[in-house]
């Protein structure tokens, strides 16, 4: 069965340069979830989208940004990276918010 | 604020052996939990979930007790394998809310 896409699967980047991460969820499904998870930490919820909008905000910060485009696939927009930003990023989707969410291989983004 | 934890953050079993990992979770509003398993450098993989309305629910050789008196909910696999050797994170989430991880419980299995 087909998961959740994420590219790319590593990032080196120097601080305060630009990061993009890209999603592309399980065939219909509409909703699209981010999450930052710190070395030995639990995944922290950071945005989710359905239908392209915004459904949810969690501990993005201002530096950050996302969006769903009309193909459903999402990006995150990451600037001024910060050597604390360095973790995997992972997207999840799912069919309707509040359904069970599939998680993609993550991206690993070290900055350095 | 309200939280997801666990209550060992690590667990050693014997292969063959069932094993039993513990959530508890502390908003009385989360009507759905999953159970997910995180191998290294993966993402959560979805194992079982339940539903607030349900007290047990079985998969293959997985069973998820949730007891919503105690706020407790637990992971238990049969018959353990070297692959089930992971981390295991609840998830709950109310109400259509994001998901809310617990602190993850690594599990290990000795041949």
């Amino acid at each position: 069965a087909a998961g959740v896409i994420q590219s790319p699967r590593h990032l080196i980047k120097e601080k305060r340069e630009t990061a993009t991460l890209k999603c592309y969820p399980i065939p219909r499904h509409d909703t699209v979830y981010w999450y930052q998870q710190g070395p030995g930490q639990d995944p922290q919820f950071l945005i989710s989208f359905y239908e392209k909008m915004q459904s949810d905000k969690g501990s993005i910060p201002d530096r950050f940004s996302a969006q769903q485009f009309s193909d459903y696939h999402s990006e995150l927009n990451m600037s001024s990276l910060e050597l604390g930003d360095s973790a995997l990023y992972f997207c999840a989707s799912s069919l309707g918010v509040g359904d069970t969410q599939y998680f993609g291989p993550g991206t690993r983004l070290t900055v350095l | 604020g309200e939280s997801v934890g666990l209550h060992l953050p690590t667990l050693s079993v014997q292969e063959g052996d069932n094993s039993i990992i513990n959530c508890a979770y502390s908003n009385s509003a989360s009507d759905y939990f999953i159970w997910y398993k995180q191998e290294s450098g993966k993402g959560p993989q979805f194992i079982i979930d339940i539903r607030s309305n349900m007290d047990k629910r079985q998969g293959q050789r997985v069973t998820v007790l949730l007891n919503k008196t105690v706020k407790h909910l637990s992971l238990q696999i049969a018959a353990t394998q070297p692959g089930d050797s992971a981390v295991y994170f609840c998830a709950e989430t109310p109400l259509n809310t994001p998901l809310v991880f617990g602190k993850g419980t690594r599990l290990s299995v000795i041949a």
